[in-house]
C-alpha cells in the first residue's frame, strides 16, 4: 500500500510569511506525529495526535507553530510568522495501534529567507 | 533534546568490511528503535529490540542491548555502497507508555561504504 506522504517536498519563503504543511499518514494508522530535523537541534519531536484525544503539543517550539488533524486522517502543520531559525526539514510519521514501528514520510524541506 | 547519543559520528569503509555504530541513552526504556536516513530525508525503519532482549538479527543487521550500560550497537555486515546513509537510535517509542510512542533521537552516525 501507498507510505506516508508530504506536500510540498520544498518550500521556500520569506520571513514573516506562514506556511502549511500537509501530511497523509498510511490508511488505518491511528497515530500521527510531527519532527523537526534540523543542522544544529537534530530530530526533534514536535506533536503528536491519536485518534480522538487532545493532541500532545509539548514539542512545539513556540506559539507560532499550529497543528490540526482533520478527520483522524490529513494532518497540516502550519507555522505563522516563519523565522529564519524555522528553516528545516519536517517529517511526519505514522503509526498502527498496537505497534511501536513509525512509517516517515519523505520530508518537507522549508527553508525561510 | 537528544536523549541518546552515538558515535562515532562518522564512519567511512569499503565494501565488504564490517560497520559497528554505538547509541546511549539516559532513561530507561521499553524499546529502542535503530532507523536509517537517506539523503536527508525519510527514515526508514530498520530494527527494534526490546527492554528484555539482548540481542536481535535481521538479515545483515545485528543489534544489541544493555540496559545496565544504557548502550545499543548496531552491527552492518559485509556492508555495500547502497549502506551508505546516516543511521540513528531512537528510543521512547513505547505506545502503550506516557510518551505515547514519540521518539527520541541520536545524533546519528553518518556512514560512507566505498565500493
Amino acid at each position: 500500500g501507498a507510505g506516508v506522504s508530504q506536500s510540498p517536498s520544498n518550500k521556500v519563503t520569506e520571513k514573516g510569511k506562514d506556511v502549511e504543511l500537509r501530511c497523509d499518514p498510511i490508511s488505518g494508522h491511528t497515530a500521527l506525529y510531527w519532527y523537526r530535523q534540523s543542522l544544529g537541534q537534530g530530530l526533534e519531536f514536535l506533536i503528536y495526535f491519536q485518534g480522538n484525544s487532545a493532541p500532545d503539543k509539548s514539542g512545539l517550539p513556540s506559539d507560532r507553530f499550529s497543528a490540526e488533524r482533520t478527520g483522524g486522517s490529513v494532518s497540516t502543520l502550519t507555522i505563522q510568522r516563519t523565522q529564519q531559525e524555522d528553516s528545516a526539514v519536517y517529517l511526519c510519521a505514522s503509526r498502527r495501534t498496537g505497534n511501536n514501528e513509525q512509517f516517515f514520510g519523505p520530508g518537507t524541506r522549508l527553508t525561510v529567507l | 533534546s537528544q536523549q541518546g547519543e552515538e558515535d562515532p559520528q562518522a564512519l567511512s569503509i569499503q565494501e565488504g568490511e564490517n560497520a559497528t555504530m554505538n547509541c546511549s541513552y539516559k532513561t530507561s526504556i521499553n524499546n529502542l528503535q535503530w532507523y536509517r536516513q537517506n539523503s536527508g530525508r525519510g527514515l526508514v525503519h530498520l530494527i527494534l529490540i526490546r527492554s528484555n532482549e539482548r540481542e536481535k538479527h535481521s538479515g545483515r543487521l545485528r543489534v544489541t542491548l544493555d540496559t545496565s550500560k544504557k548502550s545499543s550497537s548496531l552491527l552492518i555486515t559485509a556492508s555495500r555502497a547502497a549502506d551508505t546513509a546516516s543511521y540513528f537510535c531512537a528510543t521512547g517509542g513505547n505506545a502503550g507508555g506516557t510518551s505515547y510512542g514519540k521518539l527520541t533521537f541520536g545524533q546519528g552516525t553518518i556512514l560512507t561504504v566505498h565500493p
